[in-house]
């Protein structure tokens, strides 16, 4: 299993500024993601975050409003650059590490952090 | 492609039985199944592989037909914790967990 933690939990910032994510992992995991999910709605995936190499993104996504780092094998950023209105949800990182049951993979997720854009 | 969730919302009792399907435009390789309580961060229920393994956790079933690409989750004798929103997340070739998510159906199970 995987206990993931992310920082902060919930923020309100002003247009135009950028807010870092952190995704903190209590065990090294190869495949590390980034959702996004607008408040009622689905999971959106943005990128997969490589270990040693750039983002992975999503049609729809881009590096520059969505830097991403993964310095090791427990650990992420997500910035989310000169933000709008739009931007406004909550993110997710998510790992996939070995189940709970074991076995099988799982993935899971972390509690999410909240972002208002004003 | 988003994979398509049906019914949006359903309601039930304590007790009864409930099924929720997700199909699928293009082949799948894996469908995953996820509750999220409102507030909570989505958790796994159960995965679905092509060829017929099935993993989760118990309690819970589920029925993967490669052919038609669909799969349905059945919750029998539902108890109030089922309450949540389900995900049916589809896996292509390549990676079975970068997953695109269905729009969720909405569980509600009342005393």
């Amino acid at each position: 299993s995987a206990v993931i933690s992310q920082k902060p939990s919930r923020d309100i910032c002003q247009r135009g500024t950028s807010l870092t994510i952190q995704c903190q992992v209590d065990s090294q995991v190869t495949m590390m993601f980034w959702y996004r999910q607008q408040p009622g709605q689905s999971l959106t995936l943005i990128a997969t975050a490589n270990q040693g190499s750039e983002a992975t993104y999503e049609s729809g996504f881009v590096i520059d409003k969505f830097p991403i780092s993964r310095p090791n094998l427990t650990f992420s950023t997500l910035t989310v650059s000169n933000m709008s209105p739009e931007d406004s949800s909550i993110y997710l990182c998510s790992v996939e590490a070995l189940g709970l049951a074991g076995g099988y993979n799982e993935q899971f997720f972390g509690p999410g952090t909240r972002l208002t854009v004003l | 492609q988003q994979p398509v969730q049906s019914p949006q919302a359903v309601i039930l009792r304590e007790g009864e039985d409930a099924v929720i399907n997700c199909s699928s435009s293009k082949a799948l390789y894996s469908v995953h199944w996820y509750r999220q309580k409102h507030g909570e961060a989505p958790v796994f229920l159960m995965i679905l592989l092509k060829g017929g393994e099935q993993k989760g956790h118990d309690k819970i079933s589920a029925s993967f037909n490669e052919k038609k690409q669909q799969s349905s989750l059945y919750l029998t004798a539902s108890q109030l914790s089922y309450s949540g929103t389900y995900f049916c997340g589809t896996g292509g070739g390549g990676s079975n967990y970068k997953l695109t998510f269905g729009k969720g159906t909405l569980l509600t199970v009342n005393p």
